[in-house]
């Protein structure tokens, strides 16, 4: 089936730091996402994007965060600066519609 | 806002004997129902999705059927087999095109041959 990509698979950083969490979606995807899953919690919705601009962004998705798809290439997540409480899993989603494809996630860890 | 709310795991089954994990929710508008499937090493990725009311959804010998007035959406198994083992979310979204997703806590699911 359609295959999202993520890129890297494990990120640590030291707290403070800028990260960016880079996306390949599925090509002819219109709708894109990021999730956050901390170890043995719950995935919750961080933003989702579409046609350039963000849709909708959760009270997760700190001043912090920002997203972009310059070109349409990677869909991209950058955390600037990091907190402590920034490390988790965080998976990418692309859909057409409503019916979503994940990535593996990238399990950044922030120390 | 939307809440999703499933069986705790973990659960352990044998080979062969039925699986129900229960999931309900809460919402203000009409949901489309999902059931996603998560593998270790993977991210989460669809076992089947149901849009309307009092219909069933099904893939692989899983089931679910959503029940708009109980608010549940419970999934099931007749018999169960080892490469089911896996972690299992219900989630919720809106019927538009690029909503958002509301999992619930996920349920870690280990069958034993």
């Amino acid at each position: 089936g359609p295959k999202v990509l993520q890129i890297p698979s494990h990120q640590i950083i030291d707290m403070g730091q800028m990260v960016t969490l880079n996306c390949d979606p599925v090509s002819n995807h219109l709708y894109f996402y990021w999730y956050k899953q901390i170890l043995g919690q719950q995935m919750e919705f961080l933003v989702n994007f579409y046609n350039g601009k963000v849709m909708e962004k959760s009270k997760l998705f700190k001043d912090q965060f920002s997203v972009e798809r310059p070109d349409g290439s990677y869909f991209t997540l950058k955390i600037q600066p990091t907190a402590l409480e920034d490390s988790a899993v965080y998976f990418c989603a692309s859909s057409l519609d409503y019916e979503q494809y994940f990535g593996p996630g990238t399990r950044l860890t922030v120390l | 806002g939307d809440s999703v709310t499933q069986t705790e795991g973990p659960v352990t089954l044998s080979e062969g004997t039925s699986l129900t994990v229960n999931c309900s929710y809460e919402t203000k508008q009409y949901p489309t129902l999902f059931w996603y499937v998560q593998y270790p090493g993977e991210g989460p990725q669809l076992l089947f999705k149901v849009p309307k009311a009092n219909e069933k959804g099904s893939n692989r010998g899983f089931e679910a059927t959503y029940n708009k007035e109980a608010t549940s959406f419970h999934l099931q198994k007749a018999s169960v087999q080892e490469s089911d083992s896996a972690v299992y979310y219900c989630a919720l979204s809106d019927s538009n095109a690029g909503a958002k997703l509301t999992f619930g806590g996920g349920t870690r699911l280990t069958v034993r041959p």
